[in-house]
């Protein structure tokens, strides 16, 4: 079964616009973090906003904020103010447990495009 | 500059044909990772090591061979790469395992095409 769901194959969003691109994940672990990577056309991939399940807050980096809603299982990422420079894949991953490597998993992504 | 950095960055290669790609970073991290890319996968964890000589598998290990004997250095090598192997390869790296500081570190990755 997959861990990681990204629902949306691929977004548009108008430039200056706010933007939510989905994640929901299963674990059974009770401790486990959950990451939002961007990867651009150029191919690196650029971390961008960190949850860990213990969060009592959304997390929030800049322009990036992470819905985190427990209960349901999801890690929705928002994007304010959308920028032509938004335009890349979107991957939500998940780390299970404490132990490194083990239980690291992405999602299959989601293309946002930003329209000018 | 702290980074990790990955070579070959683009390689064409046949059936059969042993190679290998090497990963180095320059933060001191213990741990590293391998994950390949692929269209509507995202991307899968091959291999990931949690020190010096402590290497293990992760998802999609067959077909692959690492080794960590520096801190810094994890190459990844195909002892006989098929086609299917023909993927975008990243190379991770991670100061500490647990919380916001396994955030993890990519290299620029490598475009493997197997003939």
């Amino acid at each position: 079964a997959q861990k990681i769901t990204q629902t949306q194959p691929g977004m548009f969003v108008q430039e200056k616009e706010a933007v939510t691109l989905d994640c929901t994940y299963d674990t059974s672990d009770p401790s486990y973090g959950l990451f939002w990577y961007k990867q651009p056309s150029s191919g690196e991939m650029i971390f961008l906003i960190y949850q860990g399940s213990y969060d009592q807050q959304n997390a929030t980096e800049g322009r990036y904020s992470l819905n985190f809603q427990k209960a349901r299982k999801s890690a929705n990422l928002v994007i304010s103010a959308s920028q032509l420079g938004d335009s890349a894949m979107y991957f939500c991953a998940m780390r299970e447990g404490y132990n490194y490597g083990q239980n690291f998993v992405f999602g299959p992504g989601t293309r946002l495009s930003v329209l000018p | 500059e702290a980074q990790v950095t990955q070579n070959p960055r683009y390689l064409i290669t046949v059936t059969g044909k042993k190679l290998t790609v090497t990963c180095s970073q320059n933060m001191n991290h213990e741990y590293m990772s391998w994950y390949r890319q692929d269209p509507g996968l995202g991307l899968r964890q091959i291999y990931y090591s949690m020190n010096v000589e402590v290497t293990d598998k992760g998802d999609v290990p067959e077909g692959y061979k690492v080794s960590r004997k520096e801190k810094r250095n994890f190459p990844l090598i195909l002892e006989s790469p098929s086609p299917n192997q023909t993927s975008l390869y990243f190379c991770a790296s991670s100061p500490q395992a647990g919380g916001a500081q396994e955030t993890q570190y990519f290299g620029p990755g490598t475009r493997l095409l197997v003939l």
